[in-house]
């Protein structure tokens, strides 16, 4: 099983549209997570980081489920800008050192 | 304030040549991070530095790779030999810490061998 997981897509939603990413982590004793956002030949940027009351940014709202492993973006009014790939990224003590372990990401496409 | 920059942002290579990839963290950052990524495999880890010092290289592939960090602003990545199946994006990002830190990624070298 991988350490993060993540449902691949591609999600097409019309815009305005409510849209909804879940990632599941196998670690439990992992303490930092974060969603960023990869556009197309681009480096991943920081979109949000999540906390354990949940937390929003805009449209962007970001939650922490620890019981079950799993944490979720929801995206809502979807812009045509929203079209981008989103990694899960879970920060883990592995041993005795943090990593920093990235889903393979989501891939959004809002279409007009 | 200037981000993560990396050089080059292309390289094309034969099989067999060195090929040396070059970035400069975010000044004050104390941790600087070595990524490769392709459609396959995503974003992977390959070795991550505290203060200039390796902490991490299990992710290195094997030995014909290397890094290294001379000093707080700078760092290298090195295949040698290269071969076709290292083609790839090689990103370096840097940060203030670990443990609830973001990471901020440079624009990546895109590296192709033929």
């Amino acid at each position: 099983r991988k350490e993060v997981e993540q449902d691949p897509g591609p999600f097409n939603v019309p815009e305005g549209a409510t849209v909804a990413f879940n990632c599941t982590y196998s670690n439990s004793a992992s303490q930092s997570f974060f969603w960023y956002r990869q556009d197309c030949r681009k480096e991943p940027k920081l979109l949000m980081s999540v906390y354990s009351s949940g937390n929003e940014d805009g449209r962007f709202t970001a939650q922490l489920n620890r019981a079950s492993q799993y944490i979720s973006l929801l995206i809502r009014d979807s812009k045509l800008s929203d079209s981008a790939t989103y990694l899960c990224v879970v920060n883990s003590d592995s041993s005795g050192t943090y990593k920093y372990i990235f889903g393979t990401g989501t891939r959004l496409k809002v279409l007009a | 304030d200037a981000g993560v920059i990396q050089s080059p942002r292309h390289e094309v290579t034969e099989m067999g040549q060195e090929v040396t990839l070059r970035c400069k963290p975010i000044s004050g950052h104390d941790y600087l991070f070595w990524y490769r990524q392709t459609m396959m495999r995503g974003l992977e880890l390959l070795i991550y530095f505290n203060n200039n010092v390796p902490i991490d290289d299990s992710g290195m592939p094997e030995d014909r790779f290397s890094a290294k960090m001379p000093n707080a602003s700078f760092s290298t990545l090195k295949i040698q030999p290269s071969e076709p199946r290292d083609s790839a994006v090689y990103f370096c990002a840097s940060s203030r810490g670990l443990a609830g830190y973001e990471q901020y990624f440079g624009p990546g070298t895109r590296l192709t061998v033929t």
